[in-house]
């Protein structure tokens, strides 16, 4: 079955440091990874997106992710943390077609940002 | 670019009675969407898909007489929490993918899974 794990409810960091966010997955074939924010009393909104070459992906807002097969991990990062990227990140998976589950978004529990000013 | 309006953005009832949860698709055609709930501090778990003009697709454990889904227009879905409980309370989202202007909207690789605003329900 597919899964998504984000090991940390909270990741706390100071405001122009650099950041990190959590997150594992397992699929069986190719996924299709993403990250989502949302903010307090609104829906998500997409942030980048892993679907097939280069493993570095950049997206909105100043943010990247990692794709790395071996560890079959998708980490969020930023070089330089804002107060207002404060929110709280999902990562979601896609299987590819064909998988018993094709089409549906598969969300990990989310990770709550906190950057200090 | 494409925006899903949900409304309410939150509701208080006494338990037993119904809550009704729109989700409009503006400027484009929702072919399907999707009903999400989530509890504090965890994902969001998708409760139901539903394509225009049929019967929607609930996920294991879901009780589709206790959510019930109405996907009639390409613009329009409801989600109906009948008879609600204490247990009930949470957020729900839904997500629509479709087309507009003769483009495929969201189709293969959901990034353009647009998002309603969310309804945070209380029931008393």
């Amino acid at each position: 079955a597919q899964s998504v794990a984000q090991p940390e409810d909270q990741v706390n960091v100071a405001e122009g440091n650099p950041l990190t966010v959590k997150c594992t997955y397992s699929v069986s074939g190719n996924p299709y990874l993403f990250w989502y924010v949302q903010y307090p009393n609104r829906g998500l909104q997409f942030l980048l997106k892993y679907i097939t070459g280069d493993n570095l992906v950049k997206g909105s807002y100043g943010f990247e992710a990692e794709f790395n097969k071996s560890q079959t991990s998708f980490h969020l990062k930023k070089p330089s943390a804002l107060v207002s990227d404060s929110a709280l990140y999902f990562c979601a998976v896609r299987a590819p077609h064909g998988s018993s589950n094709t089409g549906k978004l598969i969300f990990g529990q989310g990770t709550t940002l906190q950057v200090k000013p | 670019g494409a925006v899903v309006s949900q409304h309410p953005s939150w509701v208080i009832c006494k338990s037993g009675t119904s809550v009704k949860i729109e989700c409009r698709s503006l400027d484009f055609q929702a072919t399907t969407m999707f009903w999400y709930r989530q509890f504090p501090k965890q994902s969001l778990m998708l409760m139901a898909t539903s394509n225009e003009g049929s019967k929607a697709t609930y996920e294991q454990g879901v009780e589709k007489d206790k959510f019930l889904i109405n996907h009639a227009s390409l613009t329009l879905s409801t989600l109906t929490v009948t008879s609600a409980h204490p247990e009930d309370s949470s957020f729900y989202i839904c997500s629509a993918r479709g087309r507009a202007g003769g483009q495929t909207l969201g189709w293969m690789t959901d990034e353009k899974l647009f998002f309603g605003s969310g309804t945070q329900l209380s029931v008393l």
